[in-house]
């Protein structure tokens, strides 16, 4: 069974500083994994995706991700915080294969932004 | 309605009774995604639907809940006899596959949820 594990559900930055969200996956095929965001008072909305391809992936915002099948990892990064990314961020993993794949969500991390 | 929609954005109700959730999906998307997401846990995966029928139930915690969805748009998740430990916020997501992508890279648009508190 495929499982995301997020470390922290709350990480402080403060504005300009590097922002790191730990996302780690269990599965036993390789997945395509998720970040997906929820600002205040608005629905969740993706903010990148890894499927195929390149390993670096960049997202809306400025934030990106990179997957490392060797660690099993897929963290959300952002050279410069901003205090619009105040949010909670998910990771999810989704089993690659023929016909439904649900997707498997992690806890969350609450991401917030000082001045 | 560019979004997800569900209604109400708020329930209420007591212990026994029965409610009803209703999800609006993005016109043209032909899977609909229930989720809940009760406090402190992750959105846990409820029933998928692909045009009217639900290839995969195997979220739904109990006969209690069931789901429909009429005419490849609305759809109905309904909670009978609630429980205190059905209350959660209730999510909707829905999504299109474009032809020549792989299964399962398709983007979900999730709805704004509908809380569910049960007295």
């Amino acid at each position: 069974a495929q499982s995301v594990t997020q470390l922290g559900s709350h990480v402080s930055v403060s504005e300009g500083a590097l922002v790191l969200l730990r996302c780690n996956y269990s599965s036993s095929v390789p997945p395509y994994l998720f970040w997906y965001v929820q600002y205040p008072n608005q629905g969740l909305q993706l903010l990148l995706k890894y499927t195929t391809g390149a390993t670096l992936v960049k997202g809306i915002n400025g934030f990106e991700a990179e997957f490392k099948k060797s660690e099993t990892s897929f963290h959300l990064t952002k050279p410069s915080a901003h205090m619009s990314d105040a949010a909670e961020d998910v990771c999810a993993v989704r089993k690659q294969g023929t016909g439904f794949q649900k997707l498997v969500f992690g806890t969350g991390t609450r991401l917030l932004v000082s001045p | 309605g560019a979004g997800v929609s569900q209604s109400p954005s708020n329930k209420v109700t007591e212990k026994g009774k029965d409610v009803e959730l209703r999800c609006d999906p993005i016109s043209g998307h032909t899977a609909l995604y229930w989720y809940r997401q009760s406090l402190g846990q992750g959105l846990e995966f409820l029933i998928y639907f692909q045009g009217n029928s639900a290839p995969d139930k195997s979220g739904l915690p109990s006969d209690r809940f069931s789901a429909e969805r009429t005419g490849g748009s609305v759809s109905t998740l309904t909670i009978q006899r609630t429980q205190q430990e059905d209350s959660a916020v209730y999510l909707c997501a829905s999504s299109f596959k474009l032809l020549g992508t792989l299964a399962g890279t398709d983007t979900q648009y999730f709805g704004p949820g509908t809380r569910l508190t049960v007295l």
